[in-house]
């Protein structure tokens, strides 16, 4: 979907340095998730963010920032890439309200960034 | 907690047979289940979901699952397989009161010709 756009869609790093993985949507989605995936391990949430300046950490997120200034975009930073950071990274957005129960919970994925730390 | 499992790393199957993918999951309260699936480099796309309702719910592609919760499973189901349904297949599942989304791990779907 055009929609949901990641940048860059790969990117060759070395240990020790800082990267940051761009993510925007153009739904106005409330909702905003950051995964990785590897293999053995499938998706595993990082951060995830209900709304503007609200933030919330998944089940993996150490070693990673993110920040969510405006609606539509929401950066994750790798403070300081190390091997084990070696993964495609999907950004994800929703416009469900999760805590409210039932809702339409689709989640629209961009198309990923493969990020390979040396 | 929530969690989900798939047990099958890869399910092969010959055009035009049915195909069942397996997803068994654990909630604490009542599950709301999710299927999406992956093309080669590509981002996950969503198939059907579970919410409440009739246990057989009916999605994209001709796709369907089945909510079975004394199992405790929400298999995926195709009554005949094409070769572009080839594609790596997620099961999710989100408990009462939690915010996000638990995958599995992906099935391998191979659909020979």
């Amino acid at each position: 979907d055009a929609g949901i756009t990641q940048s860059p869609r790969y990117k060759i790093t070395e240990t020790g340095r800082q990267v940051t993985l761009m993510c925007h949507q153009t739904w106005s989605h409330s909702y905003m998730f950051w995964y990785r995936q590897d293999l053995g391990h499938g998706l595993r949430l990082i951060y995830y963010s209900a709304a503007a300046d609200i933030t919330d950490k998944g089940e993996v997120p150490d070693g990673y920032v993110v920040s969510r200034s405006k609606t539509e975009n929401f950066p994750l930073t790798l403070e300081s890439a190390t091997r084990s950071q070696t993964s495609v990274y999907f950004c994800a957005s929703s416009e469900s309200r999760f805590g409210r129960g039932q809702g339409n919970e689709k989640l629209f994925f961009g198309s990923g960034t493969q990020l390979s730390v040396l | 907690a929530q969690s989900v499992a798939q047990p099958e790393d890869q399910v092969n199957v010959a055009e035009g047979n049915p195909l069942t993918v397996k997803c068994t999951y654990s909630v604490s309260g009542n599950p709301y289940l999710f299927w999406y699936v992956q093309y080669p480099n590509r981002g996950l796309q969503f198939l059907l979901k579970y919410i409440t309702g009739d246990n057989l719910v009916k999605g994209s592609y001709g796709f369907e699952a089945e909510f079975n919760k004394s199992q405790t499973s929400f298999h995926l189901k195709k009554p005949s397989a094409l070769v572009s349904d080839s594609a790596l297949y997620f099961c999710a599942v989100r408990d009462t009161g939690y915010s996000t989304l638990t995958f599995g791990k992906g099935t391998m779907l191979l659909v020979s010709p």
